[in-house]
């Protein structure tokens, strides 16, 4: 039982280049999300996904596309990368109740846009 | 939206000492609070949470009190050990719009916590 996977764990990218992150979990979780973590600043959400074909916008949605395909899968997207985007990205899932459930992070991706 | 605002952001303590972290939230319908702790270059991890139908929970060294009319919830860590020092991170969650509505964590800036040997 891995958790929830990130691939790759770094990467540098040119300004204008585009990537996938990409995030597996294998817990059956409904709920996925993407976070960006940078210094000072917390964690704040990018998009997420309440199931399978479903993807909506968080705090921060603005150069980053999602897609969840599947529902162990959601993948992270940026068309053209910017230097403001280097950051530590976070792929998180969670089951879905009316309480509240604990979210379950994975390794994190560190990205440089130079 | 919810805003979730955590003090202080630095902490140090001496081994052995207490430690206490607060959070405030702004949305009164918010009705779970996890704290995660973030060691360096590590994913965060849950160390415990508490529903808005609790005042206090405890796990050994660490206890989490919530106060819905001041709209704020505390981590407390007694016997504080070497291994605590981290960032250590409030969330709350308020309820979706409808019962299909994602849960999101609105997250707190964070405290390093170093407790000094």
């Amino acid at each position: 039982n891995a958790g929830v996977t990130q691939t790759p764990k770094f990467r540098v990218l040119k300004t204008g280049q585009s990537m996938t992150l990409l995030c597996a979990q294998d817990m059956n979780h409904e709920y996925m999300y993407w976070y960006r973590q940078d210094p000072g600043m917390g964690l704040r959400l990018i998009h997420y996904s309440v199931g399978e074909g479903t993807t909506a916008k968080g705090e921060v949605p603005d150069g980053y596309n999602v897609s969840r395909l599947k529902k162990q899968n959601f993948l992270l997207g940026l068309e053209s990368a910017a230097p403001s985007q280097t950051s530590v990205y976070f792929c998180a899932s969670s089951h879905t109740t009316v309480s509240g459930q604990p979210q379950h992070f994975g390794d994190g991706t560190r990205l440089s846009i130079l | 939206g919810e805003n979730v605002e955590q003090h202080p952001s630095t902490l140090s303590v001496q081994e052995g000492d207490s430690a206490v972290i607060k959070c405030t939230y702004s949305d009164s319908a918010s009705n779970y609070f996890p704290w995660y702790k973030q060691e360096l270059g590590k994913r965060p991890q849950l160390i415990i949470d508490i529903r808005s139908n609790v005042g206090e929970k405890k796990d050994q060294r660490i206890a989490v009190t919530l106060n819905k009319t001041a709209k704020h919830f505390s981590l407390h860590i007694t016997e504080t050990q070497p291994e605590d020092s981290a960032v250590y991170f409030c969330a709350a969650n308020p309820p979706g719009i409808s019962s299909g509505s994602a849960r999101q964590l609105t997250f707190g800036s964070g405290t390093q916590l170093t407790v000094l040997p």
